[in-house]
């Protein structure tokens, strides 16, 4: 079977640092994804992690434990422009299509 | 380069009524995945297309039809609609055969947003 949980909402303030977690369960592992995602738009993409560790972009880092099935987004020097849900995605081998968890809303406040 | 494009953008149809969507990758991606996202279940994957060729399916009922041409653009079909069909449907599209490094990511088309009335 496949789970990928994510918090459903979030707060936090313009300036600060916010982490969304993500855990999954999956029959298979390939890659673990992140996309931004502002209401009425396509998923953009963010950030992309297949071994453990941390990957830096910018204002945004994402962290991957494969033993523990594991990963957050890193948000720094939030901006009003952040408020979107942020998705969590895994690939399983031998497909590019993704299983999405539900998503994170974040709503940064002044 | 151009991203995923998608018509038609909105569409308005009736109980019983069928549809088609269109979807063209990326120049050069060669895998198109489609996906349904409802506010209830989020993004769900219907199918995805590599080579004309359809890789995987979702948990969709056989109403949900697809295909890919050769030059990778794809179309996905609903017929006998539903009320429960009204979702916006997006389309990914990555690259294939980049190498043992390549991510392969997917990037999203801006969707069709189907109402079934």
């Amino acid at each position: 079977g496949q789970n990928i949980d994510q918090p459903t909402e979030m707060t936090a303030t313009e300036g600060a640092i916010v982490q969304i977690n993500c855990t999954y369960q999956t029959s298979g592992f390939n890659g673990l994804f992140w996309y931004q995602q502002h209401a009425g738009e396509a998923p953009t993409f963010l950030s992309y992690n297949v071994l453990d560790g941390l990957e830096e972009k910018g204002r945004f880092s994402s962290f991957l434990s494969r033993s523990k099935g594991y990963s957050y987004l890193l948000l720094k020097e939030l901006q009003m422009k952040d408020s979107a849900s942020y998705l969590c995605a895994v690939r399983e081998p031998g497909r590019r299509a993704l299983t999405f968890g539900s998503g994170t809303r974040l709503q940064v406040q002044p | 380069k151009a991203g995923v494009t998608q018509t038609p953008r909105y569409l308005i149809k009736t109980r019983g009524q069928q549809v088609t969507l269109s979807c063209s990758p990326i120049s050069g991606h060669r895998s198109v995945s489609w996906y349904q996202q409802t506010p209830g279940q989020g993004l769900q994957f219907l199918f995805e297309y590599f080579s004309e060729t359809q890789r995987n399916k979702g948990n969709f009922p056989g109403r949900f039809s697809g295909r890919q041409f050769s030059n990778s653009r794809s179309e996905m079909n609903v017929s006998t609609l539903e009320l429960g069909d009204s979702a916006l449907y997006l389309c990914a599209s990555s690259l294939e055969g980049g190498g043992p490094r390549a991510t392969d990511t997917q990037y999203f088309g801006p969707g069709t947003r189907l109402t079934v009335l």
